[in-house]
């Protein structure tokens, strides 16, 4: 079972870039790596998935390095509203489903 | 509907009664995942089912709580003689797949708990 580890953590100021690496040292070779972010009150909502590299929509980006052990979601230019817990998650093939505790992100004015 | 939906959306009910939460997912989707929040806390696992196959029971936390999924669509969440511990919200999420690209999941709102 693919653990993974976030900081539990973080503040920023709006407009800045936002950095928030998890670890996974125990990826599968099938695993996928996804983020999601959830607000209070609300269920989590995806906000990106990737395999290997460099991932990038429309709200953030995905770097993952060629041992895929880490990934850094990196949040363009946060604000206020950005202001939530966001969980790494790495998919086991055909396994459990499983978050782990998340990172608090808090973007002050 | 558009998304996975979730009812109640809110039960009080009082300790030593049953109830059952219901979830439906998003049509198509061959994944169905329950979670439980507490207030403050994670996400935590209880159970997934692959259509109406429920591989794994190990994450619901005692014998009291059950799960059913019937025609690879809407799945119950039945918790008996609920104890105040058991107050949280329960989230459901759909899938279209368990594996591979086809992972994300799309989550309800919940159902909040509370026993008095």
């Amino acid at each position: 079972l693919a653990k993974t580890t976030q900081p539990v953590s973080m503040d920023s100021y709006e407009g800045q870039e936002v950095n928030i690496t998890c670890s996974h040292n125990n990826i599968a070779t099938n695993d996928y790596i996804t983020w999601y972010q959830q607000f209070p009150s609300q269920g989590p909502r995806f906000i990106i998935q990737g395999y290997k590299t460099k991932v990038t929509n429309e709200v953030a980006s995905l770097f993952i390095p060629a041992d895929r052990k880490s990934s850094t979601l990196s949040l363009p230019r946060v604000s206020l509203s950005d202001t939530a817990v966001y969980y790494c998650l790495v998919e086991n093939y055909g396994q459990n489903f499983v978050f782990g505790p998340g990172t608090r992100l808090s973007v002050l004015p | 509907g558009a998304g996975v939906s979730q009812s109640p959306s809110n039960k009080v009910t009082e300790k030593g009664k049953d109830v059952e939460l219901r979830c439906d997912p998003i049509s198509g989707h061959t994944a169905l995942y329950w979670y439980r929040q507490s207030l403050g806390q994670g996400l935590e696992f209880l159970i997934y089912f692959q259509g109406n196959s429920a591989p794994d029971k190990s994450g619901l936390p005692s014998d009291r709580f059950s799960a059913e999924r019937t025609g690879g669509s809407v799945s119950t969440l039945t918790i008996q003689r609920t104890q105040q511990e058991d107050s949280a919200v329960y989230l459901c999420a759909s899938s279209l797949s368990l594996t591979g690209r086809d992972t994300e999941a799309f989550f309800g709102q919940g159902t909040r708990l509370t026993v008095v």
